[in-house]
Protein backbone atom coordinates (compact mmCIF):
# COMPACT_ATOMS: atom_id res chain seq x y z
CA UNK A 1 0.00 0.00 0.00
CA UNK A 2 2.06 3.15 -1.34
CA UNK A 3 1.31 5.87 1.13
CA UNK A 4 3.06 8.49 -0.66
CA UNK A 5 2.59 8.39 -4.58
CA UNK A 6 4.01 10.31 -7.27
CA UNK A 7 1.91 9.25 -10.19
CA UNK A 8 4.51 10.60 -13.25
CA UNK A 9 7.33 8.16 -13.75
CA UNK A 10 9.16 10.78 -15.80
CA UNK A 11 8.93 14.28 -16.54
CA UNK A 12 10.80 16.58 -19.24
CA UNK A 13 11.42 20.20 -19.33
CA UNK A 14 12.76 23.26 -21.66
CA UNK A 15 15.73 25.29 -19.98
CA UNK A 16 14.54 27.99 -18.38
CA UNK A 17 10.64 26.92 -18.29
CA UNK A 18 8.98 25.86 -14.88
CA UNK A 19 9.48 22.00 -13.64
CA UNK A 20 6.37 21.05 -11.48
CA UNK A 21 6.34 17.66 -9.78
CA UNK A 22 3.34 16.47 -8.02
CA UNK A 23 3.24 14.26 -4.90
CA UNK A 24 -0.37 12.46 -3.16
CA UNK A 25 -0.21 11.05 0.29
CA UNK A 26 -3.16 9.11 1.74
CA UNK A 27 -2.20 8.84 4.94
CA UNK A 28 -3.76 12.09 7.09
CA UNK A 29 -1.05 11.00 10.44
CA UNK A 30 1.27 12.98 7.67
CA UNK A 31 2.25 16.39 9.29
CA UNK A 32 6.01 16.91 7.76
CA UNK A 33 6.62 16.85 4.09
CA UNK A 34 9.87 16.73 2.00
CA UNK A 35 11.68 16.53 -1.01
CA UNK A 36 15.01 14.93 -1.78
CA UNK A 37 16.57 15.10 -5.48
CA UNK A 38 18.84 11.91 -6.12
CA UNK A 39 21.69 11.76 -8.94
CA UNK A 40 22.81 8.19 -10.46
CA UNK A 41 25.36 6.63 -7.86
CA UNK A 42 24.68 9.03 -5.06
CA UNK A 43 21.99 8.80 -2.33
CA UNK A 44 18.98 10.84 -2.40
CA UNK A 45 20.11 14.61 -1.14
CA UNK A 46 17.60 17.19 0.85
CA UNK A 47 16.53 19.09 -0.98
CA UNK A 48 13.58 21.28 0.50
CA UNK A 49 10.59 20.69 3.44
CA UNK A 50 7.23 21.96 4.74
CA UNK A 51 5.43 21.47 7.58
CA UNK A 52 1.71 20.71 7.71
CA UNK A 53 0.94 23.79 9.61
CA UNK A 54 2.10 26.13 6.29
CA UNK A 55 1.10 25.88 2.75
CA UNK A 56 4.33 26.97 1.41
CA UNK A 57 8.10 27.52 1.85
CA UNK A 58 10.19 28.46 -1.08
CA UNK A 59 13.76 28.53 -1.03
CA UNK A 60 15.61 30.32 -4.33
CA UNK A 61 14.38 28.35 -7.41
CA UNK A 62 12.60 25.79 -5.86
CA UNK A 63 9.26 26.56 -3.99
CA UNK A 64 7.07 23.64 -2.28
CA UNK A 65 3.00 23.91 -2.25
CA UNK A 66 0.45 22.11 0.47
CA UNK A 67 -2.81 21.55 0.24
CA UNK A 68 -4.15 19.44 3.28
CA UNK A 69 -7.62 18.90 2.21
CA UNK A 70 -6.07 17.48 -1.10
CA UNK A 71 -3.43 15.73 0.66
CA UNK A 72 -1.40 16.52 -2.16
CA UNK A 73 1.61 18.40 -2.52
CA UNK A 74 3.96 19.88 -5.58
CA UNK A 75 7.93 21.38 -6.20
CA UNK A 76 8.03 24.05 -8.32
CA UNK A 77 11.70 24.89 -9.53
CA UNK A 78 11.94 27.82 -11.70
CA UNK A 79 13.65 28.77 -13.78
CA UNK A 80 14.80 25.07 -14.79
CA UNK A 81 18.15 24.55 -14.81
CA UNK A 82 20.11 21.64 -17.05
CA UNK A 83 21.60 20.61 -13.86
CA UNK A 84 18.65 20.16 -11.66
CA UNK A 85 18.22 16.97 -14.08
CA UNK A 86 17.34 13.96 -11.35
CA UNK A 87 15.43 11.62 -9.48
CA UNK A 88 12.93 14.02 -7.21
CA UNK A 89 11.51 11.59 -4.24
CA UNK A 90 8.81 13.31 -2.16
CA UNK A 91 8.75 12.11 1.37
CA UNK A 92 6.44 12.18 4.23
CA UNK A 93 6.48 11.86 8.20
CA UNK A 94 3.81 11.50 11.10
CA UNK A 95 4.40 12.83 14.12
CA UNK A 96 7.85 14.22 13.49
CA UNK A 97 8.27 15.55 17.13
CA UNK A 98 7.66 11.98 18.87
CA UNK A 99 9.54 8.87 18.51
CA UNK A 100 7.77 7.80 15.08
CA UNK A 101 10.53 9.27 13.16
CA UNK A 102 10.57 7.71 10.16
CA UNK A 103 10.13 9.03 6.52
CA UNK A 104 8.17 7.30 3.78
CA UNK A 105 9.19 7.89 0.53
CA UNK A 106 7.33 8.36 -2.98
CA UNK A 107 9.15 5.97 -6.34
CA UNK A 108 10.32 8.96 -7.59
CA UNK A 109 9.99 11.25 -10.44
CA UNK A 110 12.63 11.27 -13.05
CA UNK A 111 13.16 15.09 -14.12
CA UNK A 112 15.47 15.77 -17.51
CA UNK A 113 16.34 19.61 -18.22
CA UNK A 114 16.70 19.90 -21.75
CA UNK A 115 18.98 22.54 -23.01
CA UNK B 1 32.54 16.17 7.68
CA UNK B 2 32.66 13.14 5.68
CA UNK B 3 29.25 12.32 5.27
CA UNK B 4 27.51 9.11 5.76
CA UNK B 5 30.08 6.35 4.74
CA UNK B 6 28.82 3.10 3.51
CA UNK B 7 30.68 0.20 2.37
CA UNK B 8 31.51 -1.75 0.03
CA UNK B 9 30.21 0.40 -3.04
CA UNK B 10 29.15 -2.94 -5.30
CA UNK B 11 28.60 -6.08 -3.74
CA UNK B 12 28.70 -9.17 -6.02
CA UNK B 13 27.38 -12.51 -4.36
CA UNK B 14 26.22 -15.72 -5.27
CA UNK B 15 23.06 -17.04 -3.54
CA UNK B 16 23.22 -18.89 -0.31
CA UNK B 17 25.97 -16.18 0.77
CA UNK B 18 26.59 -14.09 4.14
CA UNK B 19 26.37 -10.73 2.94
CA UNK B 20 27.09 -7.72 5.64
CA UNK B 21 27.10 -4.07 4.73
CA UNK B 22 28.47 -1.27 7.27
CA UNK B 23 27.22 2.13 8.05
CA UNK B 24 29.49 4.76 9.40
CA UNK B 25 26.54 7.99 10.31
CA UNK B 26 27.83 11.68 10.92
CA UNK B 27 29.28 12.02 14.07
CA UNK B 28 27.16 13.54 16.33
CA UNK B 29 23.69 12.35 14.82
CA UNK B 30 21.73 10.30 16.92
CA UNK B 31 19.23 8.19 14.73
CA UNK B 32 20.13 5.99 11.63
CA UNK B 33 18.23 4.68 8.95
CA UNK B 34 18.45 1.41 6.32
CA UNK B 35 16.83 2.14 3.26
CA UNK B 36 15.98 -0.82 0.20
CA UNK B 37 15.61 0.52 -3.32
CA UNK B 38 14.21 -0.73 -5.90
CA UNK B 39 12.33 -0.36 -9.37
CA UNK B 40 9.48 -2.12 -8.53
CA UNK B 41 8.92 -0.29 -4.46
CA UNK B 42 11.17 2.62 -4.49
CA UNK B 43 12.76 3.43 -1.51
CA UNK B 44 11.69 1.25 1.80
CA UNK B 45 12.67 1.87 5.25
CA UNK B 46 13.97 -1.38 6.54
CA UNK B 47 15.10 -0.33 10.22
CA UNK B 48 16.10 2.60 11.88
CA UNK B 49 17.58 3.13 15.48
CA UNK B 50 17.94 6.03 18.04
CA UNK B 51 20.24 6.11 20.08
CA UNK B 52 21.71 2.93 18.89
CA UNK B 53 18.60 1.21 19.93
CA UNK B 54 16.16 -0.50 17.29
CA UNK B 55 12.88 1.44 17.01
CA UNK B 56 11.09 0.17 14.18
CA UNK B 57 12.12 -3.31 12.06
CA UNK B 58 8.56 -3.59 10.71
CA UNK B 59 10.31 -3.30 7.00
CA UNK B 60 12.76 -5.98 7.71
CA UNK B 61 11.61 -8.41 4.63
CA UNK B 62 12.04 -11.46 6.22
CA UNK B 63 14.44 -13.32 9.16
CA UNK B 64 17.09 -13.53 7.28
CA UNK B 65 17.80 -9.86 7.23
CA UNK B 66 19.13 -8.02 10.70
CA UNK B 67 20.89 -4.93 11.82
CA UNK B 68 23.23 -4.13 14.86
CA UNK B 69 24.30 -0.76 16.17
CA UNK B 70 26.84 -1.58 18.36
CA UNK B 71 27.95 2.03 19.46
CA UNK B 72 26.52 5.94 17.52
CA UNK B 73 29.74 5.31 14.93
CA UNK B 74 28.92 2.42 13.01
CA UNK B 75 25.67 -0.05 12.03
CA UNK B 76 26.34 -3.28 10.06
CA UNK B 77 22.84 -4.81 7.94
CA UNK B 78 23.03 -8.82 7.24
CA UNK B 79 21.82 -11.34 5.14
CA UNK B 80 21.68 -14.47 5.41
CA UNK B 81 21.31 -16.56 3.03
CA UNK B 82 20.90 -14.07 0.51
CA UNK B 83 19.17 -14.43 -2.54
CA UNK B 84 18.42 -12.86 -6.22
CA UNK B 85 15.08 -11.57 -4.85
CA UNK B 86 18.03 -8.79 -2.18
CA UNK B 87 19.30 -7.24 -5.42
CA UNK B 88 19.29 -3.66 -5.09
CA UNK B 89 20.72 -0.30 -3.45
CA UNK B 90 21.49 -0.28 0.18
CA UNK B 91 21.27 3.20 1.55
CA UNK B 92 22.41 4.32 4.85
CA UNK B 93 20.84 7.80 6.36
CA UNK B 94 21.33 9.88 9.90
CA UNK B 95 19.47 12.49 11.06
CA UNK B 96 20.29 14.63 14.17
CA UNK B 97 17.14 16.12 15.38
CA UNK B 98 13.74 15.06 14.96
CA UNK B 99 11.55 16.74 12.09
CA UNK B 100 14.47 17.46 9.91
CA UNK B 101 16.21 16.05 6.62
CA UNK B 102 18.37 12.94 6.82
CA UNK B 103 21.71 12.68 5.30
CA UNK B 104 22.04 9.49 2.94
CA UNK B 105 25.30 7.65 1.93
CA UNK B 106 26.31 7.02 -1.47
CA UNK B 107 24.55 3.17 -1.10
CA UNK B 108 25.63 -0.12 -1.46
CA UNK B 109 24.86 -1.95 -4.95
CA UNK B 110 23.79 -5.22 -4.36
CA UNK B 111 24.05 -7.86 -6.97
CA UNK B 112 23.24 -11.76 -5.73
CA UNK B 113 23.60 -13.97 -8.83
Amino acid sequence: DQQVKQNSPSLSVQEGRISILNCDYTNSMFDYFLWYKKYPAEGPTFLISISSIKDKNEDGRFTVFLNKSAKHLSLHIVPSQPGDSAVYFCAASAGSGGSNYKLTFGKGTLLTVNP
Amino acid sequence: DAGVIQSPRHEVTEMGQEVTLRCKPISGHNSLFWYRQTMMRGLELLIYFNNNVPIDDSGMPEDRFSAKMPNASFSTLKIQPSEPRDSAVYFCASSLRQGGGYTFGSGTRLTVV
